[in-house]
């Protein structure tokens, strides 16, 4: 089956700097990269995802990058706010399932400084 | 446009007993996948459905068990439940037959004790 690892599993970051966090997989032939924010008492929220055609994708202050070679992806936050604190889980599918079974990273807990 | 909304959001329940949660999908979604979340063990699937069909079971025992129905709502059922049981459940909907978007709701908060 797909395992996920994501790094590192906190970050802390002044106001205005950038956050990049990592993950790894394992099934080749997974295609499909999402990323979710889960804020306190709140279920996770779809932020950005990226399909394994694609190298990077950038939404606002938000981007995916791919490297389906080295089977990692990240995400990058530029010009972070206080209200980007919050639990971030990356996730990927195991290749071929067809279905939405999606293999969860442990988290990265970010907390931005004002 | 409503968002996937579980019930009920908080729930108490002892040792030994059974429970049933809720899930309605987004409208005109047809596929909807359920997790449990811990801190121990993070966020594990534990089975989807479409069209009121189990595609894929997570590795969970028995006696945590689901359905669908022709609306496309879920409920999925623990019995004999124990303290470990104790979790965030979540349900997420999707729109197409194969990989893409889900979109998660609230959870129901299950505490057993």
């Amino acid at each position: 089956g797909e395992n996920v690892e994501q790094h590192p599993s906190t970050l802390s970051v002044q106001e205005g700097d950038s956050a990049v966090i990592k993950c790894t997989y394992s099934d080749s032939a997974s295609n499909y990269f999402p990323w979710y924010k889960q804020e306190l008492g709140k279920g996770p929220q779809l932020i950005i995802d990226i399909r394994s055609n694609v190298g990077e994708k950038k939404d606002q202050r938000i981007a995916v990058t791919l490297n389906k070679t080295a089977k990692h992806f990240s995400l990058h936050i530029t010009e972070t706010q206080p209200e980007d604190s919050a639990v971030y889980f990356c996730a990927a599918p195991p290749g071929g399932a067809g279905s939405y079974q999606l293999t969860f990273g442990k988290g990265t807990k970010l907390s931005v400084i004002p | 446009k409503a968002g996937v909304t579980q019930t009920p959001r908080y729930l108490i329940k002892t040792r030994g007993q059974q429970v049933t949660l809720s899930c309605s999908p987004i409208s005109g979604h047809r596929s909807v996948s359920w997790y449990q979340q811990t801190p121990g063990q993070g966020l594990q699937f534990l089975f989807e459905y479409f069209s009121e069909t189990q595609r894929n079971k997570g590795n969970f025992p028995g006696r945590f068990s689901g359905r669908q129905f022709s609306n496309s709502r879920s409920e999925m059922n623990v019995s004999t439940l124990e303290l470990g049981d104790s979790a965030l459940y979540l349900c997420a909907s999707s729109p197409t037959a194969v990989g893409g978007e889900a979109f998660f709701g609230q959870g129901t908060r299950l505490t057993v004790v």
